[in-house]
């Protein structure tokens, strides 16, 4: 029944190393995105994608990039994780359409960790 | 530019007592409204929103929320919680007439007390 999967749900990185997060979904929405949710704060759009267009927020850093190969996956690569990118990091989906707004469907979530 | 304001950072409230959760929101053009429930390392789930028509939301879990457009509000209510109810709730506000992009309030932590 899950619809917006994201893996892993946790995930352990070390300064500086690489590290990629996958989100997939299985509801056919043109519009994915990834925010970042630190600790007892709101979630902050970091970039979306209506379909294969991107969209960066003007405040996200260049270390924060993502592809989306198809409709169905979505990927954040952190290039270079520095402790103060360990955070949540929530996928999401929409419909996506001026007008249309029905609201998000979240994932679960990967909880990151850089050590 | 759209803002959020949840005034309330927790709320304590004892179980089977009424609650409400405060939201405000800044806007110069209409908007679209939503509450969301963020439970313990889990992603977020929608409780309810408002696009237009009946000013009363009536959303899952026995929550409901008022669209109130001469105070720019979105009062979150439950007449009476339960201890499964302890959780994070976000308000958020989006434009009818431009993207989909969520803007977020801080959050209001409820936490039921037995």
């Amino acid at each position: 029944d899950a619809m917006v999967i994201q893996n892993p749900r946790y995930q352990v990185t070390q300064f500086g190393k690489p590290v990629t997060l996958s989100c997939s979904q299985t509801l056919n929405h043109n519009v994915m995105y990834w925010y970042q949710q630190k600790s007892s704060q709101a979630p902050k759009l970091l970039f979306h994608y209506y379909d294969k267009d991107f969209n960066n927020e003007a405040d996200t850093p260049d270390n924060f990039q993502s592809r989306r190969p198809n409709t169905s996956f979505c990927f954040l690569d952190i290039r270079s994780p520095g402790l103060g990118d360990a955070a949540m990091y929530l996928c999401a989906t929409s419909r996506g359409g001026t007008g249309s707004n029905y609201g998000y469907t979240f994932g679960s979530g990967t909880r990151l960790t850089v050590v | 530019a759209q803002s959020v304001t949840q005034l309330d950072s927790q709320v304590p409230v004892f179980e089977e007592a009424p609650v409400e959760l405060r939201c405000n929101y800044s806007s110069s053009v209409s908007v679209y409204l939503f509450w969301y429930v963020q439970y313990p390392n889990q992603g977020l789930q929608l409780l309810l929103k408002y696009l237009s028509g009946s000013t009363l939301v009536k959303g899952i879990n026995g929550f409901e929320a008022e669209f109130n457009k001469s105070q720019t509000s979105f009062h979150l209510r439950k007449p009476s919680v339960h201890i499964s109810d302890t959780a994070e709730y976000f308000c958020a506000v989006s434009d009818p007439f431009g993207n989909e992009k969520l803007t977020f309030g801080t959050g209001t932590r409820l936490t039921i007390i037995p």
